[in-house]
């Protein structure tokens, strides 16, 4: 088991470019978020799914879009860069129907910079 | 807003036991106090979870006051590599919405000093 992985690592954009983050889980979980981490604070939740073909808005959801078109991949778009977006995001998932543990697990993250 | 108070840094003597609190005076019900750990700038990582009784897993055991207004997570012998930001977390657990969420405050950072 991998667990919940991220693509890329790291990345560094322009101002307006675009890039969409991928997050996979081999986990079965039905639920999948998307957090953004600003130095010095704590995770803030930007989307999340709780399904495969859904998505709901977090906290902090302007600026970003989210596709969930396979139960096991969770894709964060940015359609125009911003450096407001420069920042370290986490992907995690949780919730297994046939054991009914929902632990949230995380991924190791992608550090995006925003020139 | 979190709705946890955590103090923003505790020292611990390697070898010793790790005490960090935790106020949620406004804990719900049905809601769980759930501790996680972020270790340098790696994703966080769960430790453990409980709602009223007392529980200890092979990390760590949770104590939860009978009136479930705090809690303290104990790491019984630290070492250095339990050095990281602590967090205390409460949601309503089994529910796929914004109930469910975690809501993630500063934590406490944990320096475990040989």
């Amino acid at each position: 088991n991998a667990g919940v992985t991220q693509t890329p690592k790291f990345r560094v954009l322009k101002t307006g470019q675009s890039m969409t983050l991928l997050c996979a889980q081999d986990m079965n979980h039905e639920y999948m978020y998307w957090y953004r981490q600003d130095p010095g604070m704590g995770l803030r939740l930007i989307h999340y799914s709780v399904g495969e073909g859904t998505t709901a808005k977090g906290e902090v959801p302007d600026g970003y879009n989210v596709s969930r078109l396979k139960k096991q991949n969770f894709l964060l778009g940015l359609e125009s860069a911003a450096p407001s977006q420069t920042s370290v995001y986490f992907c995690a998932s949780s919730f297994d129907w046939v054991t009914g543990t929902d632990t949230q697990y995380f991924g190791p993250g992608t550090r995006l910079t925003v020139l | 807003d979190a709705k946890t108070t955590q103090p923003p840094s505790m020292d611990c003597a390697e070898g010793r036991a790790a005490n960090l609190p935790c106020n949620h005076s406004t804990i719900s019900g049905n809601e769980y106090v759930y501790w996680y750990r972020q270790i340098h700038s790696q994703g966080p990582q769960y430790i453990i979870h409980g709602l009223k009784n007392n529980e200890t897993n092979e990390m760590a055991s949770l104590i939860i006051t009978e009136d479930r207004k705090s809690s303290t997570l104990i790491l019984p012998h630290a070492t250095l590599r339990d050095t990281a930001v602590y967090y205390c977390i409460v949601r309503v657990r089994g529910y796929g919405g914004s109930q469910g969420n975690l809501i993630f405050g500063k934590g406490t950072k944990l320096s475990v000093k040989p």
